[in-house]
């Protein structure tokens, strides 16, 4: 079947840090893939994507780059803030059907 | 623009009591609607979907189910609720190249 692991949480980081989160992902065909971020009294909102091998979904800072050798969709960023704290969801999704989502990954960035 | 509407934001209820969560959407037409689940240490686990109007498919069997009264409308019920069925719900909305979420509910159930 289809499935996303995503690192076990809560990762707690200073700011500026550097931020990885693993998530690896096992699919039938040819998914697309998803870093999905639930900031605090906030609802799931799309963060970045890759639609194919070797694409790099980025957006605020954040990177992320398919790579279908290893199956791995990591989340990086270079320099954390603390208002980066949140719980971030890698996910996948085959053909525009519903979108499979990693346990969650919950950051914490401290000053 | 698309929305999607979730309410309540959080929802305390006993065991035993009904349940009736809402999810509404804008800025589309025929959407195809998510209901998901996240216990505690888990994923967001599929519940249901609809492709339209009281079209209902489950992903689980479970003491949940689902209605679709109108084209932009999802319900999640229950009859009778459980502790195991404390959790965060989500609702969503999933194009070709897009998603959309509710901001979801959270259901404790005592």
């Amino acid at each position: 079947g289809n499935s996303v692991t995503q690192m076990e949480g809560p990762v707690t980081l200073s700011e500026e840090a550097f931020l990885t989160i693993n998530c690896t992902y096992t699919a039938t065909g040819y998914p697309s893939l998803f870093w999905y971020v639930q900031y605090p009294g906030e609802g799931l909102q799309l963060l970045l994507k890759a639609t194919k091998a070797d694409d790099k979904g980025s957006n605020k800072g954040f990177e992320a780059t398919y790579r279908k050798e290893t199956t791995s969709f990591h989340l990086e960023k270079g320099s954390v803030q603390v208002s980066d704290s949140a719980v971030y969801f890698c996910a996948l999704s085959l053909s525009g059907y519903a979108l499979n989502f990693g346990k969650g990954t919950s950051l914490l960035v401290t000053p | 623009s698309q929305t999607i509407h979730q309410w309540p934001a959080t929802l305390v209820q006993p065991v035993g009591s009904p349940l009736s969560l809402e999810c509404t959407v804008e800025g589309t037409s025929n959407p195809n609607l998510y209901w998901y689940r996240q216990a505690a240490g888990r994923g967001l686990q599929l519940l249901f979907y609809s492709v339209g109007i009281g079209q209902i498919s489950s992903e689980v069997p479970q003491n949940l189910s689902a209605s679709r009264p109108q084209d932009r409308q999802f319900i999640l019920s229950s009859k009778k609720l459980l502790l195991s069925d404390s959790g965060f719900y989500l609702c969503a909305w999933i194009g070709k190249a897009e998603a959309f979420f509710g901001q979801g509910t959270r259901l404790t159930v005592v």
